[in-house]
């Protein structure tokens, strides 16, 4: 059974618009969270990360926001780019290790 | 070269071949990792190496046989290998998660194919 779910395969925006991605999670021990970006021909690339100890992390563009009781996060990409298409991974650990677990992934179009 | 390489890029094998694919990271990291993303599938974590030390087999069958000689280089050796082996393997490396999780950096990938 997967623990980390991304429901949608697949979302369209258009450039300069808000890109909204969601990622579900089943494991209520986990306690950190990354996102990830994959260009095709290329590994994934980290972008953002969120501790469980906070509800929000913002890097320029980027916004990932934590919801605990919910187990949801979802990633915010403000304003979109035709550069920002791509697949994108949630991911989760519990503990110390390093053992990520990936969901299934989101390919994000942006249309210019 | 910078950050995580892995080489080849793409193998075609047959199932009665030994192939070895390579992974180098400079990043000064400490722990690696080989994955399997196999098509519209979440990656799925093989090994973690901590040290030069194994330290995570994730029930991967025996014709996968990992080696990491040192920090900065993992191998993945394989042999007798099935068709549904055919996937991309990513390599990964970072600060060691001794206390708290770190954020991990992939290579490019081999795209394997088993014929």
């Amino acid at each position: 059974d997967q623990q980390v779910k991304q429901n949608s395969p697949s979302l369209s925006v258009q450039e300069g618009r808000i890109s909204i991605l969601n990622c579900d999670y089943t494991n209520s021990m986990f306690d950190y969270f990354l996102w990830y970006k994959k260009y095709p021909a290329e590994g994934p690339t980290f972008l953002i990360s969120i501790s469980s100890i906070k509800d929000k992390n913002e890097d320029g563009r980027f916004t990932v926001f934590l919801n605990k009781s919910a187990k949801h996060l979802s990633l915010h990409i403000v304003p979109s780019q035709p550069g920002d298409s791509a697949v994108y991974f949630c991911a989760a650990s519990e503990g110390y290790g390093n053992k990520l677990v990936f969901g299934a992934g989101t390919i994000l179009r942006v249309k210019s | 070269e910078t950050g995580v390489t892995q080489t080849p890029r793409h193998l075609v094998m047959g199932m009665t071949n030994k192939k070895s694919l390579k992974c180098e990271q400079h990043l000064g990291h400490n722990a690696m990792y080989w994955y399997k993303q196999s098509a519209k599938k979440p990656l799925e974590l093989m090994f973690v190496y901590n040290f030069k030390e194994q330290t995570e087999n994730n029930s991967v069958p025996s014709r996968f046989s990992p080696e990491c000689p040192n920090s900065s280089h993992l191998f993945l050796h394989l042999h007798t290998l099935q068709p549904e082996d055919s996937a991309l393997y990513l390599c990964a490396s970072s600060q060691a998660g001794l206390a708290r999780t770190y954020e991990q950096y992939f290579g490019p990938g081999t795209r394997l194919t088993v014929t």
